[in-house]
């Protein structure tokens, strides 16, 4: 099956740092996520991105298909941006499952 | 309101009893899943639905259950709870295979 692999596993930022997490996958894919689990266990949409560029805000993400990575990047870190990011990926024929990565653990400190 | 909910947030049982996981969607999405949450990992698939007739298994379906009552329901099972199913469990949706799926907000399971 289909591997996922995110670096760094853990960051420690100082607040309005900016920061580069990385996703890799080991086959072509139709659904690629990111999401960001809060504190408090929630997890929370950032970015349906299979492929392309998209931006939201502070945060913006990258899909290079052909290379089978992803980035996102956090711009002016606030300590809010704590938690765990995570990289999901998908493939039709696969019934549309997502596949986690293992998770940045992200630490934004004041 | 919340698209995706989840009851109970939090549940505590023992070893041995049954309990359920319920998850209702006001999104009209056919695809509903469940997933699992280990600490310190990423979520694994349980079960997913593609509608009310169809359900599949995940890669760690062993000990589990579930029923797709209505479009809108998808319910998860232990059907004799032991301590190595204690995680957070996440419902989530989709439109079809390739779309954005949403996550309801988890149910913490601790059995003692």
């Amino acid at each position: 099956g289909i591997q996922v692999e995110q670096s760094p596993p853990d960051l420690i930022l100082q607040e309005g740092a900016n920061s580069t997490l990385r996703c890799n996958f080991s086959d072509s894919v139709n659904n690629l996520q990111w999401f960001h689990q809060n504190p408090w266990g929630q997890l929370i949409n950032l970015f349906y991105i299979p492929s392309g560029t998209k931006q939201n805000g502070r945060l913006s993400a990258t899909t290079v298909a052909t290379e089978r990575y992803s980035l996102l990047y956090i711009s002016s870190s606030q300590t809010t941006d704590s938690g765990v990011y995570f990289c999901a990926v998908g493939i039709y024929n696969q019934g549309g499952k997502l596949i986690f990565g293992q998770g940045t653990e992200l630490s934004v400190k004041p | 309101d919340a698209d995706v909910t989840q009851t109970p947030r939090n549940r505590i049982t023992k070893t041995g009893k049954r309990i359920m996981l319920e998850c209702s969607q006001t999104k009209g999405h056919d695809r509903m899943y469940w997933y699992r949450q280990d600490p310190g990992l990423g979520l694994r698939l349980i079960y997913y639905s593609f509608d009310v007739k169809d359900i599949n298994k995940g890669e760690i379906s062993d000990g589990y259950s579930v029923s797709r009552q209505a479009q809108a329901k998808f319910s998860l099972s232990l059907e004799s709870a032991i301590p190595n199913q204690t995680a957070l469990y996440f419902c989530a949706t989709s439109l079809a295979g390739g779309e954005t799926q949403y996550f309801g907000p988890g149910t913490r399971l601790l059995v003692l």
